[in-house]
């Protein structure tokens, strides 16, 4: 599974937009891209996955550049209960579970 | 729906006793995988489960092991623990195998003295 990079911490206001970067330039075709965040003391949730085509659901938007080399998580309008730490996954869905996660973006929403 | 439920939520156990922790599914998954998370080493996959038989397993040592039910629940047993070995247990449940996503339930806290 290709490796990512994602910033340390991030912070934004409430209402605003969160736009949490990922770089994965060394994704290969047939990877798939995955959020998942973790709010303190829950297991962590799924937001929303992608191949190559941006995509939209209640929670968020997950935008892929043309190349693949990095995508970027929108939560468009962000409230405090999504302040909690951003997993970025590159993964090929073989026949198997096995999520490598790594250490994640910790955002903070203030108020 | 319910969401995956795992027992206990909090346990304390002393070095070289054994442990093991219960998950339940969501209704109809028929996938279940372990995840270890600790603040030094994040969140390490354990293992994989599905059709009872374990599909898939992490880099850990043979104290780590599991099993799965015709029902799909599943249990996770440690023996001879080691302080080492204190962390949070996450179990995850999924439809299929695959690209599909996995759902977390909220963990069990094991604290090892």
């Amino acid at each position: 599974d290709a490796k990512t990079t994602q910033p340390t911490s991030m912070d934004c206001a409430e209402g605003r937009a969160a736009n949490l970067p990922c770089n994965h330039s060394t994704i290969s075709g047939n990877e798939y891209v995955y959020w998942y965040r973790q709010i303190h003391s829950q297991g962590p949730q799924y937001i929303i996955h992608g191949l190559k085509n941006n995509e939209t659901n209640e929670m968020a938007s997950l935008i892929i550049t043309e190349d693949r080399k990095s995508s970027t998580l929108i939560l468009p309008h962000a409230t405090l209960r999504d302040t909690a730490v951003y997993y970025c996954i590159v993964r090929v869905p073989h026949n198997n579970n096995d999520m490598r996660f790594g250490a994640g973006t910790r955002l903070t929403v203030k108020p | 729906k319910a969401g995956v439920t795992q027992t206990p939520r909090y346990l304390i156990k002393t070095r070289g006793q054994q442990v093991t922790l219960s998950c339940s599914p969501i209704s109809g998954h028929r996938s279940v995988s372990w995840y270890q998370q600790t603040p030094g080493q994040g969140l390490q996959f354990l293992f994989e489960y599905f059709s009872e038989t374990q599909r898939n397993k992490g880099n850990f040592p043979g104290r780590f092991s599991g099993r799965q039910f015709s029902n799909s629940r599943s249990e996770m047993n440690v023996s001879t623990l080691e302080l080492g070995d204190s962390a949070l247990y996450l179990c995850a449940s999924s439809w299929d195998r695959g690209r599909y996503e996995q759902y977390f339930g909220p963990g069990t806290r094991l604290t090892v003295t």
